[in-house]
């Protein structure tokens, strides 16, 4: 099993919709979840993180915690073209300096 | 100026080559990564290194060196390339924190016939 599943996709939606995407993962241990945004012939950036359990907000991005399932989410509202993207979740290890990242979902938004 | 800049941006050689993938940063950080990406299979680590004097292997280091010629500097080497090293190359920095948020390069495309 990997440490960090995700659906590779690829997802199509229009514009407007809600996204949720989703990755699940094996430790316990992991305390910190990262999620990265790939546009085409980018480098990924930091999108947004949360530590341990619950939600975090960043205008139309919420990302989500269960650490009792070991699932973690992000979603995406009202849904825009810019939006079209690879998402990657990702967790640091312990100290911050290894980080495994999930295969990746890549997002096309229709208008 | 990008803060990580990676050279080549594409680059396609022969089976049995040496290729060389240079790194260079201005944010300043001790730690630097190279990371491989294939469709699929996300990102993955192939080195990583804390400062001049302190590499370390990642997960799928066979086939691949470095060297961490300066703070700001560090470069992948290919000794002999091979067609299942085709794949797309990111080099990344972070600071010291929790996160270990990644700083990445724009990716150095590498073609191996």
């Amino acid at each position: 099993q990997k440490e960090v599943e995700q659906d590779p996709g690829p997802l199509s939606v229009p514009e407007g919709a809600i996204v949720s995407l989703n990755c699940t993962y094996s430790n316990s241990a992991f305390q910190y979840f990262m999620w990265y945004r790939q546009y085409s012939r980018k480098g990924p950036e930091l999108l947004m993180y949360t530590y341990s359990s619950g939600n975090k907000e960043d205008g139309r991005f919420t990302a989500q915690v269960d650490k009792s399932s070991k699932y973690i989410s992000l979603f995406i509202r009202d849904s825009q073209p810019s939006d079209s993207a690879t998402y990657l979740c990702a967790i640091p290890n312990t100290g911050g300096f290894k980080t495994i990242f999930g295969a990746g979902t890549r997002l096309f938004v229709k208008a | 100026d990008a803060d990580v800049t990676q050279t080549p941006r594409n680059r396609i050689t022969k089976t049995g080559k040496r290729i060389m993938l240079e790194c260079s940063q201005t944010k300043g950080h001790d730690r630097m990564y190279w990371y491989r990406q294939d469709p699929g299979l996300g990102l993955r680590l192939i080195y990583y290194s804390f400062d001049v004097k302190d590499i370390n292997k990642g997960e799928i280091s066979d086939g691949y060196s470095v060297s961490r010629q300066a703070q700001a500097k560090f470069s992948l080497s290919l000794e002999s390339a091979i067609p299942n090293q085709t794949a797309l190359y990111f080099c990344a920095t972070s600071g010291d924190g929790h996160t270990g948020e990644l700083f990445f390069g724009e990716g150095s495309r590498l073609t191996v016939l």
